[in-house]
């Protein structure tokens, strides 16, 4: 029963690039949720989406990020041209449904921009 | 505003001893908190989580309680060992159809042979 899948598990990018992170939810789970964690500090929402819908991006940044859950295949967070200061580790959790609160996370991408 | 901290950065204890790690919280609104562990390199791990009508859970060898009144969050490790020094988050969700999670700095454990 695998648990909640991301890739790359590391990213090195140059500044101006585009970052690309997938996240597979665990089987049954239609809510994604991504969070970004800067060096000794904890999760900072990002935003949570489910099949074909974003339902919440307050925690994003205006310009450069986007989020997609498709109908077939792993949620995508983009980074577009990218800053040093977009480096961190992005973290992808999964629930099964609204109204279950608890949220599985993947491993991680940790996105290094040179 | 948003606003979940600890009170103490670090922990270190021997092993065999019991751990307690705090958290304070500020939204008397949140109903939802979960304590999870994050190893190094590795995502969050789910510990234990309480909901705001309970005061005390218990799970294997970790126990949450909530304290309303004063807005205070503990994780208590019983008889703690190597294998979980880690850092600690506790987290909240403020319900009202938001469904993210407000996490705190976290707190690193560490356990003395």
């Amino acid at each position: 029963n695998a648990g909640v899948m991301q890739n790359p598990r590391h990213l090195v990018r140059r500044r101006g690039q585009e970052a690309r992170l997938r996240c597979s939810p665990m089987k049954g789970h239609s809510h994604v949720y991504w969070y970004r964690q800067l060096p000794e500090e904890g999760l900072k929402f990002m935003v949570y989406l489910q099949k074909e819908n974003i339902i919440d991006e307050s925690g994003m940044p205006k310009e450069r990020f986007s989020a997609e859950f498709p109908k077939e295949g792993p949620s995508i967070l983009r980074i577009q041209q990218v800053v040093r200061g977009d480096s961190a580790a992005y973290f992808c959790a999964s629930s099964p449904m609204t109204g279950v609160d608890e949220q599985y996370f993947g491993p991680g991408t940790r996105l290094t921009v040179t | 505003g948003e606003s979940v901290g600890l009170h103490l950065p670090t922990l270190s204890v021997q092993e065999g001893d019991n751990s307690i790690i705090n958290c304070a919280y500020s939204n008397s609104a949140s109903d939802y908190f979960i304590w999870y562990k994050q190893e190094s390199g590795k995502g969050p791990q789910f510990i234990i989580d309480i909901r705001s009508n309970m005061d005390k859970r218990q799970g294997q060898r970790v126990t949450v309680l909530l304290n309303k009144t004063v807005k205070h969050l503990s994780l208590q490790i019983a008889a703690t060992q190597p294998g979980d020094s880690a850092v600690y988050f506790c987290a909240e969700n403020r319900g009202g159809g938001s469904e993210k999670l407000v996490f705190g700095k976290g707190t690193k454990l560490t356990v003395n042979p």
